[in-house]
């Protein structure tokens, strides 16, 4: 099972970016999947999930109306796309499986987003 | 919105019990995840639904849930074990997903 996220880089403010996510080793489109994000010297922190079949999407409070999760089950990638970017954004992404009674596992290695003028 | 209460860190010598707890108003009626994070790698699962292990993770690592505390508790603490630990639930009020602000383990 192996999730490698890529997309991440510097922006400026206003600007926007698409996080991919690609899965392989396991049946993508039976999971849900994740973004999550953590900020230098932050903690850990949910952004967005999508259901197995894409047909829901769910948004944290920080980023509702900026960001859009969408998923692609034939080619197994998971997309976060990014707009109106803040300074505040700037973090590492994590794409995540979500599965059981709601954990993850497993994690990709992160894609870095810097957001800065 | 549901908060998790963590406290910033906890120092124990090696060999010793270190005890991470989450706080949450009836947070024993949901199932809490557990996640370690060491400096420049991604997170990792270490235990879920309260208290169950995957595979791989030592039993050193065990988890509880009880009326408004979750407790991660880590026998014969390593240096390999520092790391930030984050616990996590489901709202399912919300559908959202809340983290614990997390917790930093030193090793002394």
């Amino acid at each position: 099972v192996e999730l490698v996220e890529s997309g991440g880089g510097s922006v400026k403010p206003g600007e926007s970016l698409r996080l991919s996510c690609v899965a392989s080793g396991f049946k993508f489109s039976d999971y849900y999947m994740s973004w999550i994000r953590r900020a230098p010297g932050k903690g850990l922190e949910w952004v967005s999930y999508i259901t197995s079949n894409g047909d829901n999407m769910y948004y944290s409070d920080s980023v509702k109306g900026r960001f859009s999760v969408s998923r692609d089950n034939s080619k197994n990638i998971l997309y976060l796309q990014m707009n109106t970017l803040r300074p505040e954004d700037t973090a590492t992404y994590y794409c995540a499986r979500y599965g059981g009674i709601r954990w993850f596992d497993p994690w990709g290695q992160g894609t870095l987003v810097t957001v800065s003028s | 919105s549901y908060v998790l209460t963590q406290p910033p860190s906890v120092s124990v010598p090696p060999g010793q019990t270190a005890r991470i707890t989450c706080g949450g108003y009836n947070i024993g009626s949901n199932s809490v995840h557990w996640y370690q994070q060491k400096t420049g790698q991604a997170p990792v699962l270490v235990v879920f639904d309260d208290s169950d292990r995957p595979s791989g993770i030592p039993e050193r690592f065990f988890g509880s849930n009880s009326e408004n505390t979750a407790t991660l508790t880590i026998s014969g603490v390593e240096a390999a074990d520092e790391a930030d630990y984050f616990c996590q639930v489901w709202d399912s009020l919300s559908d959202h997903v809340v983290f614990g602000g997390g917790t930093t383990l030193t090793v002394l």
